[in-house]
């Protein structure tokens, strides 16, 4: 049973450039989640995806935006990046069913992005 | 909005000895209440987690955690702990006042077990 995998492990970029991170769900989920992880710091929730459209947010600024597709598959896209958004990106999926929520997030191993 | 704090940085513990890491919550309504670890350069792992029902839950590796709804604490404990034990814990709540199910983290806990 595959876990969640995400994508590229290490990512390098400069001030002002953008950048888009990958995440495949754990088999059977349908529901992604992504999170930043500051070094020193708690992950803290960017945003959720659920049938290909945002379902919750949290306070991360408009830079910020993903994508789900059909199979469930999800993107994270940052523009502008800023020296702040040098982080652990973790990606999360968990099954939404139609008879209530399986509320349980199993992450991947994350993508460590560096901006100089 | 919920929170949760885990008021200690870093735990140290000798290999063999009872660990615990502590976590207290802040939220409306009743909570939902978990648990992962994580090792170095690596993503979260799930350990365990409360919905309701016994106050004792039992997750992976030995561990278990223990929900005191007068205290509001969620602490996780290990009767006896492992080297392979170190690493960082994070004590999350899930958000309950919108769609979605959105984790909160605490700033995490550094245990480090020595043999």
């Amino acid at each position: 049973d595959a876990g969640v995998t995400q994508s590229p492990t290490h990512l390098i970029k400069t001030r002002g450039q953008q950048v888009t991170l990958r995440c495949s769900p754990k088999s059977g989920h349908d529901t992604v989640s992504w999170y930043q992880q500051a070094l020193g710091q708690g992950p803290q929730f960017i945003f959720q995806y659920y049938e290909e459209e945002e379902r919750q947010r949290g306070n991360f600024p408009d830079r910020f935006s993903g994508h789900q597709f059909p199979n469930y598959s999800s993107e994270l896209n940052v523009n502008a990046l800023l020296l702040g958004d040098s982080a652990l990106y973790l990606c999360a999926s968990s099954l939404v069913g139609s008879g209530g929520e399986t509320d349980t997030q199993y992450f991947g191993p994350g993508t460590r992005l560096t901006v100089l | 909005a919920q929170s949760v704090a885990q008021p200690e940085d870093q735990v140290n513990v000798a290999e063999g000895n009872p660990l615990t890491v502590k976590c207290t919550y802040s939220v409306s309504g009743n909570p939902y209440l978990f648990w992962y670890v994580q090792y170095p350069n690596r993503g979260l792992q799930f350990l365990l987690k409360y919905i309701t029902g016994d106050n004792l839950v039992k997750g992976s590796y030995g561990f278990e955690a223990e929900f005191n709804k007068s205290q509001t604490s969620f602490h996780l404990k290990k009767p006896s702990a492992l080297v392979s034990d170190s690493a960082l814990y994070f004590c999350a709540v899930r958000d309950m006042g919108a769609a979605g199910n959105k984790l909160t983290f605490g700033g995490g806990t550094r245990v480090l077990v020595k043999p």
